[in-house]
């Protein structure tokens, strides 16, 4: 079955950076776009980007441009998000997700809650 | 960029009584790329509704979804307990960028 497991939950000093994984398993990890979507505490959802895992090309949201990186390393079906200058206000959790052809179905990590405080 | 604003913001409802969730688009939506979620505490969303009205797999037929351009409703016909939850409309029409509305959460009354 498909599967997206990510990596635990971290606490970061403001001005850190912090780089959350996400394993891919259960269908073919190059396929599909893996996206990045994150929720601060109570709030709704917040699109950040997106990477081609097969080429390795990214789109990321506009205000996120400069400060977001998202990389993938395919011998292990592993997708990457790293996020530097880090503020309090990125305290949120992160997930991961992909949609099938036609946005048919939906595809979700677990999520990974990124803690920014001094 | 289009913005998607939901109402209301909180549904108050019983068991059994029908939910009406709305979504408007700041720009019409192409092609009714328009999808819902469904979140509960402490899990990832999950996705109901897809191209405005057709129902992901192994969703109950009591939720559904309709609307074009700019005005989208989801509809939960019968509320479980289950369904109260908070909601999201999404756009996948503008891609590479995706967006979402500020949620709707369905409480019991």
């Amino acid at each position: 079955q498909v599967q997206l497991v990510q990596s635990g939950a971290e606490v970061k000093k403001p001005g850190a950076s912090v780089k959350v994984s996400c394993k891919a398993s259960g269908y073919t990890f190059t396929g599909y776009y893996m996206h990045w979507v994150r929720q601060a505490p109570g709030q709704g959802l917040e699109w950040m980007g997106r990477i081609n895992p097969n080429s390795g090309g990214t789109n990321y949201a506009q205000k996120f441009q400069g400060r977001v990186t998202m990389t993938r390393d395919t011998s292990i079906s592993t997708a990457y998000m790293e996020l530097s200058r880090l503020r309090s206000d990125d305290t949120a959790v992160y997930y991961c997700a992909w949609w099938s052809s036609s946005w048919v179905q939906s595809f979700w990590g677990q999520g990974t809650l990124v803690t920014v405080s001094s | 960029e289009i913005v998607l604003t939901q109402s209301p913001g909180t549904l108050s409802l019983s068991p059994g009584e029908r939910a009406t969730l709305s979504c408007r688009a700041s720009q019409s939506v192409s092609s009714s790329y328009l999808a819902w979620y469904q979140q509960k505490p402490g899990q990832a969303p999950r996705l109901l509704i897809y191209g405005a009205s057709s129902r992901a797999t192994g969703i109950p037929d009591r939720f559904s979804g309709s609307g074009s351009g700019t005005d989208f409703t989801l509809t939960i016909s019968r509320l479980e307990p289950e369904d109260f939850a908070v909601y999201y409309c999404q756009q996948y029409g503008s891609s590479p960028r995706l967006t979402f509305g500020g949620g709707t959460k369905v409480e019991i009354k």
